[in-house]
């Protein structure tokens, strides 16, 4: 069966540094997410992606962060200069349709030093 | 203000007794409602969905939920839990926009 995958599971960095989370949603669908969930907090959006742009992103989502469809197949979150407060685990998710069901990646936890 | 309330945070249950997690949305449209459940250090995983139809609908091991219009509730039912469903499971709502609104999750811990 298809399935989200994300790369590196697990990634520690010091505060200030870019980060760069890698996503390859399942090869024929057509929109992209990325959420996180802060130790214990909820699942949160931060943007989806369609047709190479932006479709929606939340007030998270500022300027430090961006996201690019490099190719084909993968999906990108950077983070530019990383805070302390954006140690999170990082999920992608992909769909066929934006009101159809979104399968979720395993997510990456980033952890900022 | 779209939001999804799931009002237990912990609920501790035996092993072979039934289990109801309490969800109630705030939507302004047609709600798309889903159930995904985490297990410690995984992914998401979903468990069912409703679109429209059928009010009960049925998901993967052994799951249920049922969407209630005029509760605004979406509550996710096992008839008899087993030791390996515990995890945390969290509500979530769609709709007129494609972003997933989560509730806070129901951490479920079984004991034999």
């Amino acid at each position: 069966e298809p399935e989200v995958t994300q790369t590196p599971s697990h990634q520690v960095t010091q505060m200030g540094q870019e980060v760069i989370l890698r996503c390859v949603p399942i090869s024929n669908h057509l929109y992209f997410y990325w959420y996180r969930q802060i130790l214990g907090q909820k699942v949160e959006f931060l943007v989806s992606f369609y047709n190479n742009e932006i479709s929606e992103k939340s007030e998270i989502f500022d300027d430090q962060f961006s996201v690019e469809r490099p190719d084909g197949s993968n999906f990108t979150l950077k983070i530019r200069s990383t805070k302390l407060e954006d140690s999170a685990m990082y999920f992608c998710a992909s769909t066929w349709d934006s009101t159809d069901t979104q399968y979720f990646g395993p997510g990456t936890r980033l952890t900022v030093l | 203000a779209q939001s999804v309330t799931q009002p237990d945070i912990h609920i501790t249950v035996s092993e072979g007794a039934s289990l109801e997690l309490r969800c109630n949305y705030s939507y302004g449209a047609t709600p798309y409602l889903f159930w995904y459940v985490q297990s410690p250090g995984q992914g998401l995983q979903l468990l069912l969905k409703y679109f429209s139809g059928d009010t009960l609908v049925q998901g993967i091991k052994g799951f249920e939920a049922e969407f209630k219009r005029s509760q605004s509730s979406f509550n996710l039912r096992k008839p008899s839990v087993h030791w390996s469903d515990a995890a945390e499971y969290f509500c979530a709502v769609g709709g007129n926009t494609d972003k997933l609104i989560f509730g806070t999750g129901t951490r479920l811990q079984v004991f034999p």
